[in-house]
């Protein structure tokens, strides 16, 4: 099992491009979320899916949408990408036990 | 306030020496999970309980419910301990909430 597998693992973007980021597990977990990581910062929650078909927002899902595309898959994307979306992204997934799987992380800029 | 407060933010230690992380939440919850976050930057979850005390190798997490208090121990620790150590608490009715890390640094 790959578990959870997550690219690029690095992207520069200048301010005003677009791109997503793509997510996929392969332990059938209904549960999938996207986080961002910011020095001094907690993990903060940007948006997850409970299960396939459904999207919610996090803690901070401005300038991000989220797409389920199926059970294995969540992407993330950004449409017009700031200097303040510099961060490491981090795709999550859980299944019914709760205990979350990280994916190894994408470490965006923006200039 | 965060509703996660980790301690140290930053601990330096000698091989073998025991270790302690601690982590204080202030909001209901259903369940704490301990994460290591290795300097490369990848994520594991160590433990996720909810009462007690759970053991894995080195590794002990306890947690004390009335308290809202959980601990991470280390014993004889090691240099490829050292890694940033994540505290996470699941609201009763919600999502994850994580404190900020501590910085663990094991000396040979």
């Amino acid at each position: 099992n790959a578990g959870v597998t997550q690219t690029p693992k690095f992207q520069v973007l200048k301010t005003g491009q677009s791109m997503t980021l793509q997510c996929a597990q392969d332990m059938n977990h209904n549960s999938m979320y996207w986080y961002r990581q910011d020095p001094g910062m907690g993990l903060r929650l940007i948006y997850y899916s409970a299960s396939e078909g459904t999207t919610d927002k996090g803690e901070v899902p401005n300038g991000y949408n989220v797409s389920r595309l199926n059970k294995r898959e969540f992407s993330l994307r950004l449409e017009s990408a700031a200097p303040s979306q510099t961060s490491v992204y981090f795709c999550a997934s859980s299944g019914t036990g709760a205990r979350l799987y990280f994916g190894p992380g994408t470490r965006l800029t923006v200039t | 306030k965060n509703e996660v407060e980790q301690s140290p933010q930053n601990l330096t230690a000698q091989e073998g020496e025991f270790i302690t992380i601690n982590c204080s939440y202030s909001v209901g919850i259903s369940a704490l999970h301990w994460l290591q976050q290795h300097p490369g930057g990848g994520i594991v979850s160590l433990f996720m309980l909810s009462s007690g005390k759970k053991k894995h190798g080195r590794l002990i997490a306890t947690i004390n419910i009335q308290e809202k208090h959980s601990s991470l121990h280390i014993t004889a620790s090691h240099p490829r301990d050292s890694a940033v150590y994540i505290c996470a608490v699941r609201r009763s009715q919600g999502n994850l909430i994580f404190g900020k890390g501590t910085k663990l640094s094991v000396k040979p």
